[in-house]
């Protein structure tokens, strides 16, 4: 079984440049999550999506950063423009998230991983 | 809110020694899950081991078992037999519930583990 797919791996852009991820979950997961990770700190979530609805953004910064989920599979998240700041790690992971099953939230499957390099 | 804390930023071990990782979380929720990942050197993230707050029992996988303690609010966890393999950022992470609304992974900062030869 294929895991969590992420494109590209590395992504080196200047500063004020639009950058976007992509992200193709576990077949059949229903839940899709971008992480931001810092170097030398944990995973942070940006944002969930339950199929193509965006249940909770309420960490992803608005101004500059935006996802979609059209179809309710893969997923693709942007920023523009890019910052110093945003170099860092984007995690995309997903889960079997059966709508009354809570058990199937609880295991969440991540990518490799985007790393950011903004100069 | 939720925190987690890991208080070894790195530890090392020898080969085919036991190793105890350190974790603490601050919570006001008396139902969640607790959770150990591992992430390599190639940074896919995985699930080492998973804990059910409701369960006074620890949980074990293989050479990897958890020592929980509620009402601590400490969750650490210990490699047997540790292998070259296990050498990885070990990171710490909660999660409130499933139906409190959230399904929010809370992550502490990571462990880095270096398993010697």
């Amino acid at each position: 079984e294929a895991g969590v797919v992420q494109s590209p791996r590395y992504k080196i852009i200047e500063k004020k440049q639009p950058v976007a991820f992509w992200c193709n979950p576990i077949s059949g997961h229903n839940t899709l999550y971008w992480y931001l990770q810092n170097l030398g700190q944990g995973p942070e979530l940006l944002i969930r999506y339950e199929n193509e609805e965006a249940v909770d953004d309420s960490q992803l910064p608005k101004d500059r950063f935006s996802a979609e989920r059209l179809k309710g599979v893969d997923s693709t998240l942007k920023i523009q423009p890019a910052e110093l700041g945003d170099s860092a790690v984007y995690l995309c992971a997903s889960s079997l998230g059966v709508v009354g099953r809570r058990e199937s939230h609880n295991e969440q499957f991540f990518g490799p991983g985007t790393r950011l390099t903004v100069l | 809110a939720q925190t987690v804390t890991q208080s070894q930023p790195e530890m090392s071990v020898q080969e085919a020694e036991t190793v105890t990782l350190s974790c603490t979380y601050d919570t006001s929720e008396s139902n969640y899950y607790l959770f150990w990942y591992k992430q390599p050197p190639s940074r896919q993230m995985i699930l080492v081991i998973r804990q059910e707050a409701y369960k006074q029992q620890n949980a074990t996988e293989n050479r990897f078992s958890v020592n929980f303690q509620k009402a601590a609010k400490s969750f650490s966890l210990k490699i047997s037999d540790s292998q070259l393999g296990d050498t990885a950022m070990y990171f710490c992470a909660f999660m409130k519930r499933p139906g409190a609304g959230s399904y929010q992974l809370t992550f502490g900062k990571g462990t880095k583990l270096s398993v010697i030869p």
